[in-house]
């Protein structure tokens, strides 16, 4: 039974092209994460969802965009990709949006920008 | 400038041998976690430590939170090749308790 999925493991496009992440919990947790960790292995907080309201939105480009059609699904949306946006993309959920509770989190999508 | 400083970033050592890494501060932290991350997989929680100068042991690993919140140690005995990871820690900041706040993280690597 898997905790935290997402899809797809890895991904590799062209610059220029839009793609996809999605992201699925099956904890009953309310709050979902999407972080990104870089080539130094930097794990930063993107965008955080609580009950399908976004609750924290760092300095990210408008190219991404996060949608939560329900709690138990946050997907990320990335338009016109760039190859910075290369990295590891994560998905997390935690019971509720308190920073103390433990975050669970998927086992990562690598994006390849070619 | 990162709110949690990892040191050191990177370190090997043989199996068997003893290692501390380090999350240290300027800002006063209410609680702080660690997780460890292996390659391909996300991270995963290890301890939290919420009370200055609590140690938690899980095991061969042992965590301290400072007396004065501001920094955490992890301290590994005998380690195993199966310690390999990315060991991350992240905190909720005394004055500031919305979101966690990530360290840049340490690599590990036990050579058998």
């Amino acid at each position: 039974d898997t905790a935290v999925s997402q899809t797809p493991k890895y991904l590799v496009t062209q610059m220029g092209n839009d793609k996809s992440i999605k992201c699925e919990q099956n904890l009953g947790h309310d709050t979902m994460y999407w972080y990104k960790q870089d080539s130094k292995k930097f794990l930063k907080i993107m965008f955080s969802y609580n009950n399908k309201e976004l609750i924290i939105n760092e300095t990210v480009p408008n190219r991404f965009s996060p949608k939560s059609p329900d709690k138990a699904h946050l997907n990320l949306h990335i338009n016109s990709l760039e190859l910075g946006d290369s990295a590891v993309y994560f998905c997390a959920s935690s019971w509720d949006r308190s920073p103390y509770n433990e975050q669970f989190f998927g086992p990562g999508t690598r994006l390849t920008v070619l | 400038t990162q709110l949690l400083e990892q040191s050191p970033q990177f370190l090997s050592i043989q199996e068997g041998e003893n290692l501390t890494v380090y999350c240290n501060s300027s800002s006063v932290f209410s609680s702080l976690q660690w997780y460890r991350q292996e390659p391909g997989e996300g991270p995963v929680l290890l301890v939290t430590v919420v009370t200055g100068g609590e140690v938690k042991k899980l095991k061969r690993l042992t965590f301290q939170f400072g007396d004065a919140r501001k920094d955490s140690s992890l301290h590994i005995t005998a380690a195993q090749p199966g310690d390999t990871g990315l060991y991350l820690c992240a905190g909720v900041l005394m004055d500031s308790n919305y979101q966690l706040i990530w360290g840049a993280g340490t690599k590990l690597i036990i050579k058998p």
